[in-house]
């Protein structure tokens, strides 16, 4: 599975946006791109994932850049609860393993 | 619905015992996951389980570790001749379809059981 590159940690203010961007400039065509974030003391929990296009769920948004080499992960409205580990990982679909890095960890702050 | 739980939440050990950590994962679900996460590292896969097999233990560190699914729900990893190094957050997960690419391939995880081994 391709490596992905983040940043170590990030702010944002409670309300904004936060935009987690990750790098992964040797992704394969058949590799997905999944986000899990890990709350202190917490297992890792599920975000969104994305193969091409753009996604949405009730957590948060993806974009994938048109030539997939980088993503975002957008919380529209950060929330202190939102303080976490954020992992981009990218896995091929048939690949059963999550290969985790660093993460970044993002700080909501009052 | 009920999610992945792991028991115990917490096991301090003494350096030589044997321990075992159990997973329940979520109801249906036929694959299941170990990993292990040491202090300011991302999680470590271990070993996963198709049904009642071990499709592929790779990342067990060494053959003091073993883990069994003897009726594809419930597993058990167990380690034996505990070491310090062993100290660790592992964390089970499970999934309804795996390889498929897609939302039924998103991997569920439990709280975690800290084992320390002292």
């Amino acid at each position: 599975d391709a490596k992905t590159t983040q940043p170590t940690s990030m702010d944002c203010a409670e309300g904004r946006a936060a935009n987690l961007p990750c790098n992964h400039s040797t992704i394969s065509g058949n590799e997905y791109v999944y986000w899990y974030r890990q709350i202190h003391s917490q297992g890792p929990q599920y975000i969104i994932h994305g193969l091409k296009n753009n996604e949405t769920n009730e957590m948060a948004s993806l974009i994938i850049t048109e030539d997939r080499k980088s993503s975002t992960l957008i919380l529209p409205h950060a929330t202190l609860r939102d303080t976490a580990v954020y992992y981009c990982i990218v896995r091929r679909g048939s690949n059963y393993k999550l290969t985790f890095g660093k993460g970044t960890l993002l700080t909501v702050n009052p | 619905g009920a999610g992945v739980s792991q028991t115990p939440s917490n096991k301090v050990t003494e350096k030589g015992k044997y321990v075992e950590l159990r997973c329940d994962p979520i109801s249906g679900h036929t694959a299941l996951y170990w990993y292990r996460q040491s202090l300011g590292q991302g999680p470590e896969f271990l070993i996963y389980f198709q049904g009642t097999g071990a499709a592929d233990d790779s990342g067990l560190p060494n053959d003091r570790f073993f883990a069994v699914r003897p009726e594809g729900s419930v597993s058990t990893l167990k380690i034996q001749r505990t070491e310090r190094g062993d100290s660790a957050v592992y964390l089970c997960a499970s999934s309804p379809n795996p390889g498929s690419g897609g939302l039924t391939d998103t991997q569920y995880f439990g709280p975690g059981t800290r084992l320390t081994v002292l």
